[in-house]
């Protein structure tokens, strides 16, 4: 059974403040995502990574930075929060290719 | 880049009714297209996809058809139960990358 976890459910940071989050899954998958999750606007995608330290931007990648050091791990990294990033932040991953994704439960930021 | 939209927003139906729930979207090179459902506080789950050489899949009370033509995709859900009751989400997969765009979202009730 895929298990991909995520460090936070619930984190409250102060504007201006560095916010890291992190994603572990345990099922040697290649691609791993990182969206955010707003209502009415669905998922959008932020970053994902192919492979190790390999990134490509998804829609919405302004204000955010990724570190994927290694194959597990795919860390999301806020360099400066804003209130505007207040969310909920999902990761994800795949083994490759257009497979399914296994979400984590995901982590509610609140930017104050 | 792929745009996906999705009718509608929320849907009430009786316990036994179907529902269905309909994605269009934009680029014809999608070729990709799975269905999320999100239980409340819950992450995402893949309930069924269909790649773009297909027109019509079921697995048990779940079906999903396609028209490349007109590019939409719909869920089908039939005898429905309280249990389905979630949000459900629409992506596409454009390209051969793994960028993944999902729609908004539909929120389906089931009443008994």
């Amino acid at each position: 059974d895929v298990k991909v976890t995520q460090s936070s459910r619930y984190l409250v940071k102060r504007t201006g403040e560095k916010v890291f989050l992190e994603c572990v899954q345990d099922m040697d998958h290649e691609n791993m995502f990182w969206y955010r999750q707003d209502p009415g606007l669905g998922l959008r995608l932020i970053y994902f990574s192919y492979d190790v330290k390999m990134k490509e931007k998804g829609d919405i990648p302004e204000g955010y930075s990724v570190s994927r050091e290694k194959k597990e791990r795919f860390s999301l990294i806020l360099e400066s929060a804003s209130t505007n990033q207040t969310s909920m932040y999902l990761c994800a991953s795949s083994l490759r290719g257009p497979e399914t994704q296994y979400f984590g439960p995901g982590t509610r930021l609140l930017v104050l | 880049g792929e745009n996906v939209e999705q009718h509608p927003s929320t849907l009430s139906v009786q316990e036994g009714d179907s529902a269905v729930i309909k994605c269009t979207y934009s680029d014809s090179a999608s070729n990709y297209f799975p269905w999320y459902k999100q239980e409340l506080g819950k992450r995402p789950q893949l309930i069924i996809d269909i790649r773009s050489n297909v027109g019509e899949k079921k697995d048990q009370r779940i079906a999903v058809t396609l028209n490349k033509t007109a590019k939409h995709f719909s869920l089908h859900i039939t005898e429905t139960q309280p249990e389905d009751s979630a949000v459900y989400f629409c992506a596409s997969r454009w390209g051969y990358g793994q960028n993944f765009v999902f729609g908004p979202g539909t929120r389906l009730s089931v009443l008994p």
